[in-house]
This record gives structure tokens, sequence and C-alpha cells, in this order.
């Protein structure tokens, strides 16, 4: 059972656009959504990451918004840049034991 | 930041043989140890999940035999693939928490080739 949906599978942005991937979690005993990128090669960096009482944090350049009624959550990356390519994935899972479900990884190709 | 530290980052053995990857927690306790098994293009799959000083718990459809974990100590994790076969070949990646912590910590991954 995935419990973790993530969407777009790919994506392509131009350099300073706007990059958006979403995803939608099942289990609302969840309390942690972490946020990783990855390149090729390379095991997963937590980008940012975000506990069901807030809707949106910000880091630099990567908000995460979370809407909890509709067990959504999704990241944006401001002002792409052509380091920003990689593969992004989410995840989410309990605080207490880290034990996280991760989505199927989004590739984002961020154009010069 | 916390580092975990992973090696190898790269292994070929022939068909038969085993090998031990080793996951370390360079400057905290860690208290939980995870491995994950990714294919090419595809997400991370918890293999299983280990804690120091007790067995590891392994996913449904993960043989505890072939995937041998040992959580010795508070830094130090292994993973030994036994018996290894050219399906075995994939990229291995550990991470680590420790008790109180707000975050995973990622090793950098074990490409492993069977031949």
């Amino acid at each position: 059972q995935q419990q973790v949906k993530q969407s777009p599978q790919s994506l392509i942005v131009q350099k300073g656009g706007i990059s958006i991937i979403n995803c939608a979690y099942e289990n609302t005993a969840f309390d942690y959504f972490p946020w990783y990128q990855q390149f090729p090669g390379k095991g997963p960096a937590l980008l940012i990451a975000i506990r069901p009482d807030v809707s949106e944090k910000k880091e630099g350049r990567f908000t995460i918004s979370f809407n909890k009624s509709a067990k959504q959550f999704s990241l944006h990356i401001m002002d792409s840049q052509p380091g920003d390519s990689a593969t992004y994935f989410c995840a989410a899972g309990l605080s207490w034991d880290y034990k996280l479900s991760f989505g199927a990884g989004t590739t984002v190709t961020v154009r010069a | 930041g916390a580092v975990v530290s992973q090696h190898p980052s790269r292994v070929i053995c022939k068909s038969g043989t085993s090998v031990k990857i080793e996951c370390r927690s360079l400057d905290f306790q860690a208290t939980t140890m995870f491995w994950y098994r990714q294919f090419p293009k595809k997400s991370l799959m918890l293999m299983a999940t280990s804690n120091e000083g007790s067995k590891a718990t392994y996913e449904q459809g993960v043989e505890k035999d072939k995937f041998l974990i040992n959580h010795a100590s508070l830094t130090l994790s292994t993973l030994t693939v036994t018996s290894a076969h050219p399906e075995d070949s994939s990229f291995y990646i550990c991470s680590a928490s420790f008790l109180g912590g707000e975050k995973l910590f990622f090793g950098s991954g074990t490409q492993l080739s069977v031949l």
C-alpha cells in the first residue's frame, strides 16, 4: 500500500522559474513531513521539513505548504537554478520513530 | 550538522560471495538506524529498522537471512548481503536518528554490483 503519492514524476523549468511538487498522504497519524533532495549516486539530503501544526514553512528558496484537512503538502522551489536539478522525494511518518514512507520521487531539470 | 558515513561507496563482487556495508554516525549516538534499497530512478524502499543491542525489524518481503543487520554499538550498524546474486545489485542507503532528535540523517549510499 503506497502511503505517500507524489506528482509529477518529472518536470522541466526554466532558470528563475518556480518548481512545484505535490504529495498526498493517507495516514492521519503522520506528524512529520520532510522533503529530500538526491543527486545521482548520492544519499538523500534533508531540504526542509514541516509538522502539521503549521500551514507553511519557508527556508531560503524552498517553501513547504501543508493542508492537513486535504492530507496534502507541496514543495515550491522559487527562482530555480541549474544546481537545483535533482530528484526530490517527499516523505511522511511519525516524529517519534522516523520510519518514513517515501513518495516515488520527482526529477527536476532546470534549464539555463 | 550530524554526519552519517557509509562505506564502501561502491562494491563489485562475484555471485555467491557476501558483502558487508558499514554505516557510522560520526558525531552522535544513533539509537535507531534504517536500511533502504533503491533501484534506478525509483524511490527508497525501507528494508529494516535496527536499534542498538536488539535484533533488527525487517519489512515484509525482506529476507532476514539474506540481509543480515547488526547494530552492535550506538555509532555503527552493518548490512551484510549474504550469498549475493545479480538480482541483489542495487543502491543501498542507511539513515540514522537519535533520541530526541528532530531529523533523520542519511549516508551517501553504496552501489552494489553482483556479477
